[in-house]
């Protein structure tokens, strides 16, 4: 059975700063999706990522995937107010979208 | 270009009494999926369907659940008897092709119950 797993599941960051977000998954896969949720709002997607070393940056935020480590990374560079939110990882193998349980960012002054 | 569209956005019932979803997915979207969100988690696929036919409905709760996309276009979700963890939002997504890699998910803004 597939588990994504997220770290850390709340994260505050000072404006300004440099932050990471992991995702590890149990196994195989050939999709990882980045997805952004705001409070009572649905999913935004952010980024797909295909193969192993892919890289996407949009804005402030950069994702990467290392398959052979079932890791993916989302950077978010001088964290800003907007970026505020719930940030999930999902993972396509047999089942489609399996999903990490979020990790809750909240941008302080 | 339009979203995926469900209602009724906010539903509260009693237990044990039902309740129906519909969705209206991206036009032209052959695959379509519903997911469960229980607050504080991660969505949990319930169902997917390509066209009209149902690709893994294999963590659907069958006994109280049912869904179907008689047309290969609009889906309904239905619960019937509702229990109290029945309480989530209810997310309808779609895609163009399933197993299609590259295929951004697109999802609607969610039907919210509350069994109370």
């Amino acid at each position: 059975e597939l588990k994504v797993e997220q770290n850390p599941l709340f994260l505050s960051m000072q404006e300004g700063k440099n932050y990471t977000i992991y995702c590890n998954y149990s196994t195989t896969s050939d999709r990882l999706y980045w997805y952004r949720q705001d409070p009572g709002k649905s999913l935004e997607s952010l980024f797909v990522l295909l193969s192993n070393g892919a890289v996407k940056q949009e804005g402030r935020l950069m994702a990467s995937l290392d398959t052979k480590a079932r890791l993916s990374t989302l950077h978010i560079t001088a964290a800003v107010h907007d970026l505020s939110a719930t940030y999930f990882c999902a993972v396509v193998q047999v089942t489609p979208l399996v999903f990490g349980k979020g990790t809750r960012l909240s941008v302080i002054a | 270009e339009a979203g995926v569209a469900q209602s009724p956005r906010y539903k509260i019932i009693e237990k044990r009494q039902s309740v129906a979803f519909w969705c209206n997915p991206i036009s032209g979207h052959a695959t379509l999926y519903w997911y469960q969100q229980i607050l504080g988690q991660g969505p949990k696929l319930l169902i997917q369907f390509q066209n009209n036919g149902v690709v893994d409905d294999s963590q659907l709760p069958k006994d109280r659940f049912s869904a179907e996309r008689l047309k290969g276009v609009d889906s309904t979700l239905k619960i019937q008897p509702a229990k109290l963890e029945d309480s989530a939002v209810y997310l309808c997504a779609s895609s163009l092709l399933r197993g299609r890699r590259g295929n951004t998910i697109y999802f609607g803004e969610g039907s919210w119950l509350t069994v109370v």
